[in-house]
């Protein structure tokens, strides 16, 4: 079985300033990581993912996400937002090994960036 | 614009009934997943078809089922409709292999039960 944890669900900054979203998660198998952005009234889009090499994966929109195995995280970061960052976001994790390939999601951080 | 569509967008209906929602996979993707999303419970997979054969479940009660048909659109049923029902119904497609990594999502169904 697998969980994610998003450890912040509203994370409040100022625009122009640096952001991270936190994700740790749990699971007896490798696994597969991403972060997805949903802005409001609209479905999911795909920020980044890891599936295997450097840990240090860049994405759309200027984001990037760290994949740390030792501490089961995989923390999403952008060094300046702008107002149009607001959205929630969602990490997820699907299994590597049993070719299961159902996201298993955390319970998403809603970033609001003030002007 | 994910290239995966699905129909209605909103649909507004009483307890006891059933609805059917669609979708269609981008274009040679023959995967379809289904993902609930509500206030409490969250995003939540419901059930995966591969290429017309149910390949994986979730959390799907039995009062809901899927399909997939021969031109790999997929069809979520939900009958007997509950309160609690009432959500954002999302779907996924993936890639020609069984086991691909990403899954680009739909814009969703919202389902409102009253």
């Amino acid at each position: 079985a697998q969980s994610v944890t998003q450890l912040d669900s509203q994370v409040p900054v100022f625009e122009e300033a640096p952001v991270e979203l936190r994700c740790n998660y749990s699971s007896s198998v490798s696994v597969y990581l991403f972060w997805y952005v949903q802005y409001p009234n609209q479905g999911l889009q795909l920020l980044l993912k890891y599936l295997s090499g450097s840990t240090l994966v860049k994405g759309i929109n200027g984001f990037e996400a760290e994949f740390n195995k030792s501490q089961t995280s995989f923390h999403l970061r952008k060094p300046s937002v702008h107002i149009s960052d607001t959205a929630e976001y969602f990490c997820a994790v699907s299994d590597m090994d049993t070719g299961r390939r159902a996201l298993t999601f955390g319970s998403g951080t809603r970033l609001q960036v003030q002007p | 614009d994910s290239g995966v569509t699905q129909t209605p967008k909103h649909l507004i209906t009483a307890t006891g009934q059933r609805v059917t929602l669609r979708c269609s996979p981008r274009s040679g993707d023959l995967s379809v997943y289904w993902y609930q999303q509500s206030l409490d419970q969250g995003l939540q997979f419901l059930i995966q078809y591969y290429n017309g054969e149910e390949r994986a479940k979730g959390n799907i009660l039995e009062r809901f089922s899927a399909q997939q048909f021969p031109d790999l659109h997929s069809e979520l049923n939900l009958s007997s409709l509950e309160l609690g029902d009432s959500a954002l119904y999302f779907c996924a497609s993936s890639g020609t292999g069984y086991a691909t990594d990403t899954q680009y999502f739909g814009p969703g169904t919202r389902l409102t039960v009253l």
